[in-house]
């Protein structure tokens, strides 16, 4: 079974200063690890995925995630956080073998105070 | 080009009746997924639909089911509603069955039921 943790409700940080929001999982196999954001009663809007490769991925609007294999984690980090990124964050993840189903954390609480 | 669209966008039903929700994939894809997300809580995969067949089933009771048609497009409907079915019920749509890819699975906006 694949599950994810997100082990801090709510990420506060200032205008300008860096932002991360910490995810771990468990899987068989290697993963596949997606970040997706969701702004208030709207649907999930992809972010970033680690597929192969490098262990540092970027993505849309500035973010970046992290890939490490040794701490099974999958931090999700923007160098200098918005206003407007207020949101809330959810990582998942799916095996790469035996399903398509994406396992969901529970979701960070992301505020960013001006 | 469209995204994924979901109706109807909010729904209010009483316990024990039946609910449909559709959904139309975002243009090219395949593959459609459904969700369960409850308030305060990450989505709960329900099952995937691909070459209108279930193909995958997540830990989600007889009363929902689903359905999708030779355009892609996909219904989800559940039975005998209970007010612990109210949710948001959110469909993702990608290319391909998924049995080793990396593709990505994108949401639409999500239909949210009430259950009175």
């Amino acid at each position: 079974a694949q599950s994810v943790a997100q082990p801090e409700d709510q990420v506060n940080v200032a205008e300008g200063n860096p932002l991360t929001v910490k995810c771990t999982y468990s899987v068989s196999g290697n993963p596949y690890l997606f970040w997706y954001v969701q702004y208030p009663n709207r649907g999930l809007q992809f972010l970033l995925k680690y597929i192969t490769g490098d262990n540092l991925v970027k993505g849309s609007y500035g973010f970046e995630a992290e890939f490490n294999k040794s701490q099974t984690s999958f931090h999700l980090k923007k160098p200098s956080a918005l206003v407007s990124d207020s949101a809330l964050y959810f990582c998942a993840v799916r095996p790469r073998r035996g399903n398509n189903r994406l396992a969901f954390g529970k979701g960070n609480q992301v505020v960013v105070i001006p | 080009d469209a995204g994924v669209t979901q109706s109807p966008t909010h729904l209010i039903k009483t316990r024990g009746q039946q609910v449909t929700l559709r959904c139309s994939p975002k243009s090219g894809h395949d593959t459609v997924s459904w969700y369960q997300q409850a308030l305060g809580q990450g989505p709960q995969f329900i099952f995937q639909y691909y070459e209108e067949e279930e193909r995958q089933r997540g830990n989600f009771p007889d009363r929902f089911s689903g359905h999708q048609f030779p355009n892609y497009s996909s219904e989800l409907n559940v039975n005998a509603l209970l007010l612990g079915d109210s949710a948001l019920y959110l469909c993702a749509s990608s290319l391909g069955t998924g049995s080793g890819g990396g593709e990505t699975q994108y949401f639409g906006p999500g239909t949210r039921l009430l259950v009175l």
